[in-house]
């Protein structure tokens, strides 16, 4: 059955800094992959997406990441955060179902504080 | 603008109650998901519907219900509200055909039942 992992729950980071998040996945067959960003009292939003081609996807907001497949990872980097960057980030991969239809199974988040 | 919009943004409704979450979206999307937020556990999702009248369970599927008769809404409902359904409720909708194109997220819709 495909599954999300993200690792870090939470993560601190000072403004400026460079940021990893990290996201493994596991899925049978080639994946497609997705992070999403949800500020407090918010939806969610697409920072990005991973299809096929090229394994380095850029996104909004100065996001981007790559897919290494075989890490089964795609993580989520920023070489200098803002404070407006905090917010909870989620890696989800999309498949489809017994019956064919499209899904998406998300990871449990990690969330981001940024300190000045 | 596309949008997902979830009819409440916060609920309060008693043990037992029959409680339902409406959503709409207004870009045609064929899909359309219902999930649950909760700390610590990511979204989960309850049910997805491909089509009207169309639905398929998602993981945690027990103790909720759906409809869709129209393309444009898709209903989450609660059969008898409990307290461990108290959580944030997230609804999406994603175009079909591409392969798994973007999800488009409503607000979402904090529910607590006491």
């Amino acid at each position: 059955a495909q599954s999300v992992t993200q690792p870090d729950i939470h993560i601190t980071v000072s403004e400026g800094a460079s940021l990893e998040l990290r996201c493994n996945y596991s899925y049978g067959a080639t994946p497609y992959l997705f992070w999403y960003v949800q500020s407090p009292g918010q939806g969610l939003q697409l920072l990005l997406k991973y299809f096929s081609g090229d394994t380095l996807v850029q996104g909004i907001k100065g996001f981007e990441a790559e897919f290494k497949r075989s890490q089964s990872s795609f993580n989520l980097r920023k070489p200098s955060v803002h404070w407006s960057d905090a917010a909870e980030y989620f890696c989800a991969v999309g498949f489809i179902s017994n019956f064919g239809n499209e899904k998406l199974t998300f990871g449990t988040g990690t969330r981001l504080t940024i300190i000045p | 603008d596309v949008k997902v919009t979830q009819s409440s943004r916060y609920l309060v409704k008693r043990t037992g109650e029959k409680v339902f979450l409406e959503c709409v979206q207004d870009m045609d999307h064929e899909n359309m998901f219902w999930y649950r937020q909760d700390p610590g556990l990511g979204l989960r999702l309850i049910y997805f519907s491909y089509d009207v009248k169309m639905k398929e369970k998602g993981d945690i599927p027990e103790g909720y219900s759906v409809s869709r008769e129209k393309k444009e809404r898709f209903s989450l409902i609660l059969e008898s509200a409990s307290t461990n359904q108290t959580s944030m409720y997230l609804c999406a909708s994603s175009d079909s055909g591409v392969p798994n194109t973007e999800a488009f997220f409503g607000q979402g819709t904090r529910l607590t039942v006491v």
